[in-house]
């Protein structure tokens, strides 16, 4: 069980958008940054979008994030079928003192 | 470029010990925070623990799972990071990732990982 909830999948067709949603309390997500990350089959995890809604290098525009309150989302735009992969939003969790991650999305373009 | 080049798993009895290695290179490693992350095989990522950059204090972080049983090192004149786990439990089996981490928790480098598997 994880200390973030994230939608175990979810899927949409080439071109569309879709958001993945990341929610956790005011230990962690309320008050610490959030970060996303990207993960292919066999290889290790990749930043994507740090302090809530800065995209890291080299990633392009149709990547976004956002944080309302206790909650975090990320938004892929013009969807690829190259962007099928394992999204992980990851945050501090002050009450605990560790970081946290959700429990990962497959994202499926169809 | 950055690299983070880990070394040092493989096949352990429960109960028994084994030490991580990260050598790393492409950017000044003594003012880098470091984290080790695993992965059990099918599973999500999960934090290990943290060690802050000198300046930041120089001081460790360890998820509840691990605390007391895994210590993280570094070598700065090495550029290299050590995890020592002992008493390992089958639960442990993972692939374990040495990652930079930012001071707000974003891991932005990371190795290609390293597997760890814990069976009698």
């Amino acid at each position: 069980q994880s200390v973030l909830t994230q939608p175990p999948s979810v899927s949409a067709a080439p071109g569309q958008k879709v958001t993945i949603s990341c929610s956790g309390s005011t230990s962690n997500i309320g008050n610490n940054y959030v970060s996303w990350y990207q993960q292919f089959p066999g290889t290790a995890p990749k930043l994507l979008i740090y302090d809530n809604n800065r995209r890291y290098s080299g990633i392009p525009d149709r990547f976004s994030g956002s944080k309302s309150g206790t909650s975090g989302t990320l938004g892929i735009t013009e969807l690829q079928t190259g962007d099928e992969a394992d999204y992980y939003c990851g945050t501090w969790d002050s009450s605990l003192s560790v970081v946290v991650f959700g429990g990962g999305t497959k994202l499926t373009v169809l | 470029e950055v690299q983070l080049v880990e070394s040092g798993g493989g096949l352990v009895k429960p109960g028994g010990s084994l030490r991580l290695s990260c050598a790393s290179s492409g950017f000044t490693f003594s003012d880098a925070w470091m984290s080790w992350v695993r992965q059990a095989p099918g599973k999500g990522l999960e934090w290990v623990g943290r060690f802050k950059s000198k300046a930041a204090g120089g001081t460790t972080d360890y998820a509840a799972p691990v605390k007391g049983r895994f210590t993280i090192s570094r070598d700065d004149s090495r550029n290299t990071l050590h995890l020592q786990m002992n008493s390992l439990k089958t639960d442990d089996t993972a692939v374990y990732y040495c990652t930079t981490v930012t001071w707000a928790s974003a891991f932005d480098y990371w190795g290609q990982g390293t597997l760890v598997t814990v069976s009698s």
